[in-house]
């Protein structure tokens, strides 16, 4: 069974920019969540979904950022315009369903580069 | 945003040493607890998702340990080996949510 893939594995564009990181979860699984790694911050929850359905986005930093899980099988994160700030490690990652006391599966994840 | 303190922050052993790390979480609406393993340049990889106060997990020469009453839980591993090296992050589950930890660094040295 493939993981859950991300795409771009790397992404670098100047500021100002629009940036769209894409993700397809682990077939059958009902959770997807999208992350982002800092060294500062380390890995902190951007917004996570739910059958679709977005549940919790207090982690999504301010209006620039936006999700979207248009079906089962396919979400985006979007940044619109970007910031040097940005740059960061982004993961998809998803679950089976009672998301808490099941694995989640990590994607490669991607690497923003924001100049 | 829940904290979640794991410690040390990094730990430099010799093969064959065996080791273990802290993950402390608030002790109130318990969930879950999970481990990640995450090697450099690679994705988190669970390693165990515990529920239950006094629960012990194990795979392998890795096990851990959960007491939700006082909100900590222990990772062991024992006779560590080189390819033990990597980043273990714990998270804990509020309710909505995965706090993570900023992790161990572990590095093992032949």
């Amino acid at each position: 069974d493939a993981g859950v893939i991300q795409s771009p594995r790397h992404e670098v564009t100047e500021m100002g920019q629009e940036v769209t990181l894409r993700c397809k979860p682990i077939s059958g699984h009902d959770y997807l969540f999208w992350y982002r790694q800092t060294m500062m911050r380390g890995l902190e929850l951007l917004i996570y979904f739910n059958n679709n359905v977005p549940i919790d986005d207090s982690g999504m930093p301010e209006d620039r950022f936006s999700a979207k899980m248009p079906n089962a099988s396919f979400s985006t994160l979007k940044i619109q315009p970007s910031e040097p700030r940005d740059s960061a490690v982004y993961f998809c990652a998803s679950s089976l369903r009672d998301g808490y006391n099941q694995p989640q599966h990590f994607g490669d994840g991607t690497r923003l580069s924001i100049l | 945003i829940l904290n979640v303190e794991q410690s040390p922050q990094s730990l430099h052993v010799q093969e064959g040493d065996s080791t273990n790390f802290t993950c402390s979480f608030p002790s109130s609406n318990f969930y879950a607890l999970h481990w990640y393993r995450w090697e450099t340049a690679k994705s988190p990889e669970a390693l165990f998702v515990m529920t239950l106060n006094g629960d012990e997990k194990k795979k392998g020469r890795i096990s851990a340990t959960l007491n939700t009453k006082e909100g900590y839980s222990y990772l062991y591993i024992k006779g560590s080996q080189p390819e033990d090296s990597a980043t273990y992050l714990c998270a804990f589950w509020s309710g909505y949510a995965l706090n993570f930890g900023k992790g161990t660094s572990l590095l093992v040295t032949p």
